[in-house]
């Protein structure tokens, strides 16, 4: 079956540092994938996605490739701030061409990003 | 435009007592799904639901757990008799009535604890 995998968290950074958080999967299909963020106390929001590969995702300074070689789509950004603190999940969406597309999360990672 | 809500936020009962979550999804979005979210995981899908139809529901425990979207509009999620292992955030999400239509927009969710 599908899976996603991400690392573990939390993770902290100094505020203006670069961030990385590794995720890779695993799908039967050609996937489209996702991070969402859920910030404290509210649902998950998509954050950005990319639906074939070489696809690069983008929004609010956050990126990420869609590397089917590596079957990864790990999450960069270059200076993060201290309202980026929140838990990231990456997911991916699966299924027949114009059926259902199944979406499946990984764990989430908590960033914290202190002053 | 509205959000999807969820009621309650919070609610804490004892084991063995039933307990109902409620989720009004954005207006026009035929399809809504509700998730469990167990602590420090990524949410799993319980059931999924296409107006008033019930398309996928081979991850609801339907020994103790129950829903309805009676109107294909508002839903109600329901367990009955709770037991401590349900301690969890519900997360309903919806989406426009395309099946292939990739994101998902969350509800902030009702943090339920069992004691």
């Amino acid at each position: 079956g599908n899976s996603v995998t991400q690392m573990e968290g939390p993770v902290t950074l100094s505020e203006e540092a670069f961030l990385t958080i590794n995720c890779t999967y695993t799908a039967t299909g050609y996937p489209s994938l996702f991070w969402y963020v859920q910030y404290p106390g509210e649902g998950l929001q998509l954050l950005l996605k990319a639906t074939k590969a070489d696809d690069k995702g983008s929004n609010k300074g956050f990126e990420a490739t869609y590397r089917k070689e590596t079957t990864s789509f790990h999450l960069e950004k270059g200076s993060v701030q201290v309202s980026d603190s929140a838990v990231y999940f990456c997911a991916l969406s699966d299924g027949p061409s114009g059926g259902y597309q199944k979406v499946t999360f990984g764990t989430g990672t908590k960033l914290q990003v202190i002053p | 435009e509205a959000g999807v809500v969820q009621s309650p936020r919070y609610k804490i009962i004892e084991k063995k007592q039933p307990v109902a979550f409620w989720c009004n999804p954005i207006s026009g979005h035929n399809t809504l799904y509700w998730y469990r979210q167990n602590l420090g995981q990524g949410p799993e899908l319980l059931i999924r639901y296409e107006n008033e139809e019930a398309v996928d529901d081979s991850q609801l425990p339907k020994d103790r757990f129950s829903a309805e979207r009676l109107k294909g509009v508002d839903s109600t999620l329901k367990i009955q008799p709770a037991e401590l292992g349900d301690s969890a955030v519900y997360l309903c999400a919806s989406t426009p009535g395309t099946p292939i239509y990739n994101e998902q927009f969350f509800g902030p969710g009702t943090r339920l604890t069992v004691l």
